[in-house]
C-alpha cells in the first residue's frame, strides 16, 4: 500500500500571499488531519478530516483553513501568509477517527 | 495552538545498548498511546501503540509500558542501532475526542 503523499514538498512564499498544501491519505482511511510543526511550539493540531467533514479544529486562527474530498483527499489553505508560518506541515490519515495514525513526508513552508 | 514541544531533551547511548524513553501524559482519561520515532527531513513513523486496558505491550526490538498510576509511558529499545537515532514522540487520545496530542520530542542518540 502506497502511503500518505504529500504536495508539494517544499515551497517558498511572500508575506501576504496564500497558500494550497496537499494531501492524499492511505488507499481506505477516512480520517486526515493536519499538524504544524516548529522548532520551538512542536507539533501543533491543526484539524481534523472524517468523510468530507471537519471533526476537530485546534487553536490556530481563521486564516488556517481545510477540506476533504469525497476521495478522501484533503487540502489545507493558509491566507495572508505570515513569517511565523514558516514550518513543516504534515498530514496523517487513519483508518479510524484519531487512532493510529500514519504520517506523510511533510510539506516544508518557508515564508519571506 | 495545542501541544508540548518547547524544550527538546536528548538521550545520548552507546550501540547495542537499551535505551529507555519517558513520557509522561497529561489526561487521565486518556485510553490509548502511540510512539512515533522521526527522523530528520522525514514525517513521524509509527512505532507500537497500546491501550489504557494493558500495562505492557511488545515489538520487534520495543516494548512500551504504561503506568496509568503515575500517568507514565515509557518506550524500551533493545539493542540500540545507529539507525534509532531520531526524535521520539508520545502521543495520546482521550476518550471522546478526535485528537491526538503529542508530548514533549525525545532525541536518541546512538553513538558507537
Amino acid at each position: 500500500k502506497a502511503g500518505v503523499t504529500q504536495t508539494p514538498r517544499y515551497l517558498i512564499k511572500t508575506r501576504g500571499q496564500q497558500v494550497t498544501l496537499s494531501c492524499s491519505p492511505i488507499s481506505g482511511h477516512r480520517s486526515v488531519s493536519w499538524y504544524q510543526q516548529t522548532p520551538g511550539q512542536g507539533l501543533q493540531f491543526l484539524f481534523e478530516y472524517f468523510s468530507e467533514t471537519q471533526r476537530n479544529k485546534g487553536n490556530f486562527p481563521g486564516r488556517f483553513s481545510g477540506r476533504q474530498f469525497s476521495n478522501s483527499r484533503s487540502e489545507m489553505n493558509v491566507s495572508t501568509l505570515e513569517l511565523g508560518d514558516s514550518a513543516l506541515y504534515l498530514c496523517a490519515s487513519s483508518p479510524a477517527v484519531a487512532r493510529e495514525q500514519y504520517f506523510g513526508p511533510g510539506t516544508r513552508l518557508t515564508v519571506t | 495552538g495545542e501541544s508540548v514541544g518547547l524544550h527538546l531533551p536528548t538521550l545520548s547511548v552507546q550501540e547495542g545498548d537499551n535505551s529507555i524513553i519517558n513520557c509522561a501524559y497529561s489526561n487521565s482519561a486518556s485510553d490509548y498511546f502511540i510512539w512515533y520515532k522521526q527522523e530528520s527531513g522525514k514525517g513521524p513513523q509509527f512505532i507500537i501503540d497500546i491501550r489504557s486496558n494493558m500495562d505492557k505491550r511488545q515489538g520487534q526490538r520495543v516494548t512500551v509500558l504504561l503506568n496509568k498510576t503515575v500517568k507514565h509511558l515509557s518506550l524500551q529499545i533493545a539493542a540500540t542501532q545507529p539507525g534509532d537515532s531520531a526524535v521520539y514522540f508520545c502521543a495520546e487520545n482521550k476518550i471522546g475526542t478526535d485528537k491526538l496530542i503529542f508530548g514533549t520530542g525525545t532525541r536518541l542518540q546512538v553513538f558507537p
